[in-house]
């Protein structure tokens, strides 16, 4: 058990337009989604906690509103990136808690963004 | 306070060799150490972790050794295989309402056939 999928896997978009990636625990409920984003040979960069229900929590330093995150089920998180840019081509990755396990996160697959 | 520091950033290791990665953190409300496993393109897999009440865990030719007292811990992979050629990242969580995963800077393992 404990598996996550996203949608897309990879996505291009134009600059100046929107791009939406779901994030999907598939066989358990999760508490809390996480969205990271990580740059070729470099570690992962939390960007957003999310509880079901509840407004996104920021790490220092990310937009929240270019970054939108939508918690809006115990299986489903959304990551918006709005009016995108050249500079938020990245892969993003989201994971999932569940609820009373302390710390055990489980990741997606990722999704590959770029922007032209 | 918050950073995980992991080495080496490479490694290169013969097939049948022992892979040993290790890392070192400083905040001692850290609860939970986990070790990912990641291909290129692909998202983290958890590996296997531990928590600070056992000073090691061993799952298959994966092992964690942890030392409370030291701030440290290890991941040693024994007869180490070419499919085991990926990036490593150590992580350490807060627990608690925040639950929060710290990661390490990453180690890219290659075991050469």
């Amino acid at each position: 058990g404990a598996v996550v999928s996203q949608h897309p896997s990879w996505v291009i978009c134009k600059s100046g337009t929107s791009v939406k990636i779901e994030c999907r625990s598939l066989d358990f409920q999760a508490t809390t989604m996480f969205w990271y984003r990580q740059f070729p040979k470099q570690s992962l960069m939390l960007m957003a906690t999310s509880n079901e229900g509840s407004k996104a929590t920021y790490e220092q330093g990310v937009e929240k509103d270019k970054f939108l995150i939508n918690h809006a089920s115990l299986t489903l998180s959304t990551l918006t990136v709005t009016s995108a840019h050249p500079e938020d081509s990245s892969f993003y990755i989201c994971s999932a808690s569940k609820a009373g396990v302390s710390g055990e996160q489980y990741f997606g697959p990722g999704t590959r963004l770029t922007v032209t | 306070q918050q950073q995980v520091k992991q080495s080496p950033q490479s490694l290169i290791v013969q097939k049948g060799g022992i892979s040993i990665i290790n890392c070192a953190y400083e905040n001692t409300a850290f609860d939970y150490f986990p070790w990912y496993q990641q291909f290129p393109g692909k998202g983290p897999a958890l590996l296997i972790a531990i928590r600070p009440d056992v000073s090691e865990k061993k799952e298959g030719r994966f092992t964690i050794s942890f030392n409370k007292s030291a701030k440290q811990f290890s991941l040693h992979i024994m007869d180490s295989q070419p499919g085991d050629s990926a990036t490593y990242f150590c992580a350490a969580n807060y627990g608690g309402a925040t639950n929060k995963l710290i990661f390490g800077t990453g180690t890219l393992l290659a075991v050469q056939p």
